[in-house]
């Protein structure tokens, strides 16, 4: 497996310019999680899906960010409009729950980021 | 206030040096993790400790876990300047989520 793709892997915007983080988690995980690292606040939680429906968005700054997955394979965070201070290191991560019912959360893979630069 | 505290913040060792670092967190946990990233890179998973086990042991690396003092301890022998990274503790309460530390980077010189 190639493991957790993210796209594009580096992206410098302007300011008020509408930007989106791809991601494609690995096949057959079921949750997708989507952080921000930054030098100030560390890694931030911003929302988490589970069979590809967001389960906990609380750690969504603002109403400029929004996550989406369409289908198993595939989802987005969207930044409109950006700002200065959303500069940062956004990645993806996936992980799957090793058998049925079990309240452990397996091991998160993580893809290796998209660095965001808002001029 | 953030569940999963490393201690150090910074550690510099030599090659060869054991290095241990800690994690406290503040609510009841199933199971707490160990992260490591590279400057650069995603976070990479290193071992799982559940919280009815007490020692757990991975190659070099050794993590402790007390639930009642509700900290956990990362040890790494003989280390080498591949180890050199920023190592974090992640809880894991149940929810389906993980809430990671600030982490402690480690720096080890040759």
């Amino acid at each position: 497996d190639a493991g957790v793709i993210q796209s594009p892997r580096h992206e410098v915007t302007e300011m008020g310019q509408e930007v989106t983080l791809r991601c494609k988690p690995i096949s057959g995980h079921d949750y997708l999680f989507w952080y921000r690292q930054t030098m100030m606040r560390g890694l931030e939680l911003l929302i988490y899906f589970n069979n590809n429906v967001p389960i906990d968005d609380s750690g969504m700054p603002e109403d400029r960010f929004s996550a989406k997955m369409p289908n198993a394979s595939f989802s987005t965070l969207k930044i409109q409009p950006s700002e200065p201070r959303d500069s940062a290191v956004y990645f993806c991560a996936s992980s799957s729950i090793l058998r049925p019912l079990a309240i452990d959360t397996d091991t998160q893979y993580f893809g290796p980021g998209t660095r965001l630069t808002v001029l | 206030s953030q569940q999963g505290e490393e201690d150090p913040q910074a550690l510099s060792i030599q090659e060869g040096e054991n290095a241990t670092m800690n994690c406290s967190y503040k609510t009841s946990i199933n199971n707490l993790q160990w992260y490591r990233q590279n400057s650069g890179r995603g976070l990479v998973h290193l071992i799982l400790i559940r919280s009815n086990e007490r020692e757990k042991h991975s190659g070099r690396l050794r993590v402790t876990l007390d639930t009642s003092k509700k900290s956990s301890s990362l040890l790494i022998t003989a280390s080498r300047a591949a180890d050199t990274a920023s190592y974090f503790c992640a809880t894991d309460r149940g929810s389906g989520k993980l809430t990671f530390g600030q982490g402690t980077i480690l720096t080890v010189h040759p």
